[in-house]
């Protein structure tokens, strides 16, 4: 049971290049979720999907897009990645809307 | 406009006392606060929560305490341990929602 899994783990972009994040998890969560995390600014919610079929904006969502896959697998699309993207990115999935969420271990982005 | 503040940067406190990390919060919607504690290099876990209709919620060492009227809540770490170092954060959301709003984070050192 590996929980929630991202990759890659580290990745270093030039700035127009598109690339897509990763994410699954194995415990039959309903919901899942992509943030964002920045010095000095906790977590910020860039997407989520409350179940498969379905994706919402967060409070970042600029710049990005969004695949449910399937029940398991939730991928984030950088179109053409700005320097401003430099962040470490979270995954997370929880049973139902609303209640504790299980993050992944994060992917270390770098737009340069 | 932070609507959930953490304005402590950091906390160092000895092995064996209390640790007391504080979160401040201006939505009066929110109903629904959560702690998380981060290792480096992984991502958030899930340490605590509690509902807006308590004032006190208990899990072993850790007690959560919320003060709706000062729109305040606190996480106290009894005894603390050096395995509970890490960077805590605290979240909150409107009607138990998927759009969990994090604080900027409390890094806590417990001393040996």
């Amino acid at each position: 049971n590996a929980g929630v899994t991202q990759t890659p783990k580290f990745q270093v972009l030039k700035t127009g290049q598109s690339m897509t994040l990763q994410c699954a998890q194995d415990m039959n969560h309903n919901s899942m979720y992509w943030y964002r995390q920045d010095p000095g600014m906790g977590l910020r919610l860039i997407y989520y999907s409350a179940s498969e079929g379905t994706t919402d904006k967060g409070e970042v969502p600029n710049g990005y897009n969004v695949s449910r896959l399937n029940k398991r697998e939730f991928s984030l699309r950088l179109e053409s990645a700005a320097p401003s993207q430099t962040s470490v990115y979270f995954c997370a999935s929880s049973e139902l809307e609303g209640w504790e969420q299980y993050f992944g271990p994060g992917t270390r982005l770098t737009v340069t | 406009d932070q609507q959930v503040k953490q304005n402590s940067p950091s906390l160092s406190v000895q092995e064996g006392r209390i640790s007391i990390l504080n979160c401040d919060y201006t939505n009066s919607m929110f109903d629904y606060f959560l702690w998380y504690k981060k290792y480096p290099a992984e991502g958030p876990t899930f340490l605590i929560s509690i509902s807006s209709i308590k004032d006190k919620n208990e899990d072993g060492r850790f007690t959560v305490f919320l003060n709706k009227s000062a729109k305040h809540l606190s996480l106290h770490i009894v005894p603390s341990q050096p395995g509970d170092s890490a960077v805590y954060f605290c979240a909150a959301s409107e009607d138990s929602s998927y759009k969990l709003i994090f604080g900027s984070g409390t890094r806590l050192l417990v001393r040996p």
